[in-house]
């Protein structure tokens, strides 16, 4: 079974910090994306990677960075973290090259809040 | 562009009930994929069923069927014999074509939370 896994379920930070989420997926998924999750809003795509180091912006990239230095694995930065980035974090993946019929794979989420 | 509209953002049913969840959908294209997603509470998102326009019979997995309307631009879920853990966040998302293309993306509605009581 493919896994992907974020190394923080829970986070709470200051705001100005800045806050590294980390995603890492087992399966050698070329494709991997960060959504944001709010209630009455559902998913947002922040940023996706297709391959290591190559990054694009989703549809609310602003106040967010990423960095893929490894197949496996996809950060998502906050430079400097506001309270209007309270959220829930959800990282995923795909194959391109066998998942033609789009099965995105999750992480459990992280939940971050800035206080 | 693609638009996925979830009409009903919450709704309760009792254990053992079918329940049918709607969602309806916006695009141009003649052929794409249709999904519903479930994300129980405080856990990881999989996927329930998905539905290939070009393909009339309506998908079916065990309890979870779709009524696909592909005229109407309808895609709605029931779920039949509902238990506990059916409780979670549905969402539906639409893709527009076989998954090939680097910056192909999946569209999500913006979900129902449902509650299945005892």
């Amino acid at each position: 079974d493919v896994k992907v896994t974020q190394s923080s379920r829970y986070l709470v930070k200051r705001t100005g910090e800045k806050v590294f989420l980390e995603c890492v997926q087992d399966m050698d998924h070329e494709n991997m994306f960060w959504y944001r999750q709010d209630p009455g809003l559902g998913l947002r795509l922040i940023y996706f990677s297709y391959d290591v180091k190559m990054k694009e912006k989703g549809d609310i990239p602003e106040g967010y960075s990423v960095s893929r230095e490894k197949k496996e694995r996809f950060s998502l930065i906050l430079e400097s973290a506001s309270t209007n980035q309270t959220s829930m974090y959800l990282c995923a993946s795909i194959d391109p090259g066998t998942s033609v019929d789009g099965e995105l794979f999750f992480g459990e989420g992280s939940r971050l809040t800035v206080l | 562009a693609q638009t996925v509209t979830q009409s009903q953002p919450e709704m309760s049913v009792q254990e053992a009930e079918t329940v049918t969840l709607s969602c309806t959908y916006d695009t141009s294209e003649s052929n794409y994929y249709l999904f519903w997603y479930k994300q129980p509470p405080s856990r990881q998102m999989i996927l329930v069923i998905r539905q290939e326009a070009y393909k009339q019979q309506n998908a079916t997995e065990n309890r979870f069927s779709v009524n696909f309307q592909k005229a109407a631009k309808s895609f709605s879920l029931k779920i039949s014999d509902s238990q506990l853990g059916d409780t979670a966040m549905y969402f539906c998302a639409f893709m527009k074509h076989a998954y090939r293309n680097r910056d192909d993306k999946i569209i999500f509605g913006k979900g129902t939370r449902l509650h299945i009581l005892p």
